[in-house]
Parts: structure tokens; C-alpha cells; sequence
């Protein structure tokens, strides 16, 4: 099973909004509402940001939002904050033997 | 306050094995399901192994089924992570996770990693 495929970086101002997008298949992103965000800060832990497509967790900003369109799953970050600059995975069932799959990962910074 | 403790890593020369154990605390260990996702050094992350609440039921990523098993003792809310036959690309940051209730690859808390690293 091979990874979900985001940018390797994106950008934006303070006050921005940006978009990352996480590409995958049929037999993952495209069959299952059960895309992740994840939020990690150099050395920390990864973080839940949004599970199910479009949920956020308890204490997680509503800047933050999920979406799906077919194949692709896109994370949009609103307001865009100095604090939001991290890596960002999502992850995804998937119907292979390898039952969860992660994305490339997206760098963010924050200019 | 949730908290996921792990511990257990180290050197160990390709062919050797290691036990990777996870201290939970601030929750209900036996509700929820546990897993293992690591990350190698400037790399992303990788799904490794998840477990059922009761322990019944298991589930490895490829790339360690047959090599690595996932247990856990609910007495001690302790999960752990029986790593053989490693090898080079084994190497990476482990963390322990719990998962959102009711589901079993949906992480909401996490501990702060072990590092595992297989050299010579």
C-alpha cells in the first residue's frame, strides 16, 4: 500500500487561508469517510486536528476544517496563525492488507 | 489528564529483538483500543500495529506482520510491542496512541515516542 500523496510544502501570510490537499485512491480516500489530520510540531507528537473527513475534536480550532471530493481529501487552515506552522499527515483506511495509510506529509510555513 | 508513557528503546544490532511497553494512565485502558505508529528519523509517519480493547483482535502493516506482535495487559494498563527480527529500516521514533472511543485508527492522544535504532 503505498502512502497518500500531499505537497510536500505550502505556504501562506498571517491571516491566509491555505488548502492541503491528500490524494488517494478508490480502495482509500475515495471509499471510506475515515480521513485524518494530524498536526506535528518538530519534536512533539502528532496531534488530531480532524477524523472522519470533517470532524474536529474537542478543543481543535475551528480554523481548521476537512473535506472530500472523490479521491482527494483537503485540510483548510483559516486565519492562518504563526503557531500553525508544522508538518500535517492525513491518513486513511484503506481496504488493502495494510489496513491504515498515512500521507507524504505537508510542510506549512508561515511567511 | 491522559498520559502514554513509552519506554523500552534503544541500540540493537539487525536480527535482534526489543519489547516496547506503553504506560497509560488518566483513562480507561480496557475501553479503547491502542496502537503503535513510528516515525523514522526525518521521515513520516508509519502505521505499525493496532490492537482491540479487549485484546482480541490485532492488526500489523505489512511491513512487520510475522516479525512484530502487539499485546496487552489490561490488569496493568500497560500495552506492549514485541519487536523481532529487526532490521535497518526498523529504526524510527515509536509512538503509543489511544484511539477515539469506539473507533481503532483514530488517534487522540499520544505518548512522546522511544527511539528504536538497529545498527551494527
Amino acid at each position: 500500500q503505498s502512502a497518500l500523496t500531499q505537497p510536500a510544502s505550502v505556504s501562506g501570510s498571517p491571516g491566509q487561508s491555505i488548502t492541503i490537499s491528500c490524494t488517494g485512491t478508490s480502495s482509500d480516500v475515495g471509499g471510506y469517510n475515515y480521513v485524518s489530520w494530524y498536526q506535528q510540531h518538530p519534536g512533539k507528537a502528532p496531534k488530531l486536528m480532524i477524523y472522519d473527513v470533517n470532524n474536529r475534536p474537542s478543543g481543535v480550532s475551528n480554523r481548521f476544517s476537512g473535506s472530500k471530493s472523490g479521491n482527494t481529501a483537503s485540510l483548510t487552515i483559516s486565519g492562518l496563525q504563526a503557531e500553525d506552522e508544522a508538518d500535517y499527515y492525513c491518513s486513511s483506511y484503506t481496504i488493502s492488507s495494510t489496513p491504515l495509510v498515512f500521507g507524504t506529509g505537508t510542510k506549512v510555513t508561515v511567511l | 489528564e491522559v498520559q502514554l508513557l513509552e519506554s523500552g528503546g534503544g541500540l540493537v544490532q539487525p536480527g535482534g529483538s526489543l519489547r516496547l511497553s506503553c504506560a497509560a494512565s488518566g483513562f480507561t485502558f480496557s475501553s479503547y483500543a491502542m496502537s503503535w505508529v513510528r516515525q523514522a528519523p526525518g521521515k513520516g509517519l508509519e502505521w505499525v500495529s493496532s490492537i482491540r480493547d479487549s485484546g482480541g483482535s490485532t492488526y500489523y502493516a505489512d511491513s512487520v506482520r510475522g516479525r512484530f506482535t502487539i499485546s496487552r495487559d489490561n490488569s496493568k494498563n500497560t500495552l506492549f510491542l514485541q519487536m523481532d527480527s529487526l532490521r535497518a529500516e526498523d529504526a524510527a521514533v515509536y509512538y503509543c496512541a489511544k484511539t477515539l472511543v469506539g473507533a481503532t485508527f483514530k488517534w487522540d492522544y499520544w505518548g512522546q515516542g522511544t527511539l528504536v535504532t538497529v545498527s551494527s
